[in-house]
C-alpha cells in the first residue's frame, strides 16, 4: 500500500517570496507517478506538475518545480515568485506504474499568502 | 471544453434517507473516479468505472455504490445515510485507464451535509 505524507497542515508566505510544500512518500513500487493538486475554495482539484519515479529530470510547470529526490522518497512541490491566487490547500498524490490503480493522496498543506 | 460537471454542488439530507449524485466527464473521456474528502479522513477513494464497469473499488460499506451509463455519464448513490457521510463528493475523469502518468481532471464537488 502506498502511503503520502504532508507534514504541515499551513503555511503563511509573503506575496512575491517563493515557498516549498513538503511531501514524502512510502511504497514498495519500483515504479510510479508522483502527483500535485491545488484546491481553492471553491472545491474543484486543479493539476499542477507530474513527476515519473523514472525521470532524469526534475518536473517544472511554469512558476511550479518539482524536488524530486528519489532516494529519500520525497517529492517537494516549489512555487516561485507567489501570487495571492496561490492561497489554496495542495496535495501531493501517487500512483504507482501497474494497471488499475487508483490515485492516493496526502492530507493537504493550507498555504496563504499574504499582501 | 466543458470541464467535469456534478450536480447538485449542495445537498442536505437527514439520516436514513438516501442520496444520487450526479457526474458528467469532459466529453470524449471515458474514465470516470469518485472521491470522498472530509477534514478528518482527507481524500478517500471511492471507486473507479470505465466503459460501464467498476474497476476499482474502495474501503466503503455496500451502502455506497455507483454506476456509469454508456454516454460515460456516471452517478454514485448512498443509502441509509449517516451522519458521517457528511462530506464533499468529488468526481474525476480521464480519457482512459488510469495509466501511471494519467492525470485526473476534477470536478467541484457536491457538498452532501446529513443532519
Amino acid at each position: 500500500a502506498q502511503k503520502i505524507t504532508q507534514t504541515q497542515p499551513g503555511m503563511f508566505v509573503q506575496e512575491k517570496e517563493a515557498v516549498t510544500l513538503d511531501c514524502t512518500y512510502d511504497t514498495s513500487d519500483p515504479s510510479y507517478g508522483l502527483f500535485w493538486y491545488k484546491q481553492p475554495s471553491s472545491g474543484e482539484m486543479i493539476f499542477l506538475i507530474y513527476q515519473g519515479s523514472y525521470d532524469q529530470q526534475n518536473a517544472t510547470e511554469g512558476r511550479y518545480s518539482l524536488n524530486f529526490q528519489k532516494a529519500r522518497k520525497s517529492a517537494n512541490l516549489v512555487i516561485s515568485a507567489s501570487q495571492l491566487g496561490d492561497s489554496a490547500m495542495y496535495f501531493c498524490a501517487m500512483r504507482p506504474n501497474f494497471g488499475n490503480e487508483k490515485l492516493t493522496f496526502g492530507t493537504g498543506t493550507r498555504l496563504t499568502i499574504i499582501p | 471544453k466543458a470541464g467535469v460537471t456534478q450536480t447538485p454542488r449542495y445537498l442536505i439530507k437527514t439520516r436514513g434517507q438516501q442520496v444520487t449524485l450526479s457526474c458528467s466527464p469532459i466529453s470524449g473521456h471515458r474514465s470516470v473516479s469518485w472521491y470522498q474528502q472530509t477534514p478528518g479522513q482527507g481524500l478517500q477513494f471511492l471507486f473507479e468505472y470505465f466503459s460501464e464497469t467498476q474497476r476499482n473499488k474502495g474501503n466503503f460499506p455496500g451502502r455506497f455504490s455507483g454506476r456509469q451509463f454508456s454516454n460515460s455519464r456516471s452517478e454514485m448513490n448512498v443509502s441509509t445515510l449517516e451522519l458521517g457521510d457528511s462530506a464533499l463528493y468529488l468526481c474525476a475523469s480521464s480519457p482512459g485507464v488510469a495509466k501511471v502518468n494519467e492525470k485526473l481532471f476534477f470536478g467541484s464537488g457536491t457538498q452532501l451535509s446529513v443532519l
